[in-house]
């Protein structure tokens, strides 16, 4: 059972440049969400999902996109990346949103750095 | 809007002793969710212990426990006879609570590091 994996789980990018930072999970969880860590910001939700096909953003959405056509994926998108996206992102899921309560599973994250 | 406050940036105990940490929230709710993360240098993000804020009885798991004051808003953190592997930033966390279950979403504190030497 390998939980939840991010790829890739380092990456630098130039300012404008496009890249899409990788969920998956096998556990069946239909809630899936983002978050990004900032030193001495704690966690910040970027988008969720509650299920294939619905998504909606959360805290600090603003230049990020995301989808979710598949239970298994949640696929993370920097349309133009800027180096205030500098950050190490995580990826969380949870059995379904009510059951939340109960704790997330996180992937490892991934440290990315924009130049 | 919810809100969760840790106020200290770092702390440090030594091996053995018994350490708290802080957090305060903000909210009006009356059906909520308080955790604890835990975040060693290998950046993974594990879940300490969990309160529901219907429950008075305060969560203990193993040397961890807390002290829920839910009208002072408060929620801290203690570990008892602690250990190096203790050593991590740790994340106090809220989620809203809706009939029969959660709203889905975390809100994050600042974090506290804490550093156990030997």
């Amino acid at each position: 059972n390998a939980g939840v994996t991010q790829t890739p789980k380092f990456q630098v990018l130039k300012t404008g440049q496009s890249m899409t930072l990788q969920c998956a999970q096998d556990m069946n969880h239909e809630y899936m969400s983002w978050y990004r860590q900032d030193p001495g910001m704690g966690l910040r939700l970027i988008h969720y999902s509650v299920g294939a096909g619905i998504t909606d953003q959360g805290e600090v959405p603003n230049g990020y996109n995301v989808s979710r056509s598949t239970t298994e994926d949640f696929p993370l998108r920097l349309l133009s990346a800027a180096p205030s996206q500098t950050s190490v992102y995580f990826c969380a899921s949870s059995y379904n949103r009510d059951r939340a309560n109960y704790g997330y599973t996180f992937g490892s994250g991934t440290r990315l750095t924009v130049v | 809007a919810q809100t969760v406050t840790q106020s200290q940036p770092e702390m440090s105990v030594q091996e053995a002793e018994t350490v708290t940490l802080s957090c305060t929230y903000d909210t009006s709710e009356s059906n909520y969710y308080l955790f604890w993360y835990k975040q060693p240098p290998s950046r993974q993000m594990i879940l300490v212990i969990r309160q529901e804020a219907y429950k008075q009885q305060n969560a203990t798991e193993n040397r961890f426990s807390v002290n829920f004051q839910k009208a002072a808003k408060s929620f801290s953190l203690k570990i008892s006879d602690s250990q190096l592997g203790d050593t991590a930033m740790y994340f106090c966390a809220f989620m809203k609570g809706i009939y029969g279950g959660s709203q889905g979403n975390l809100i994050f504190g600042k974090g506290t590091k804490l550093s156990v030497k030997p």
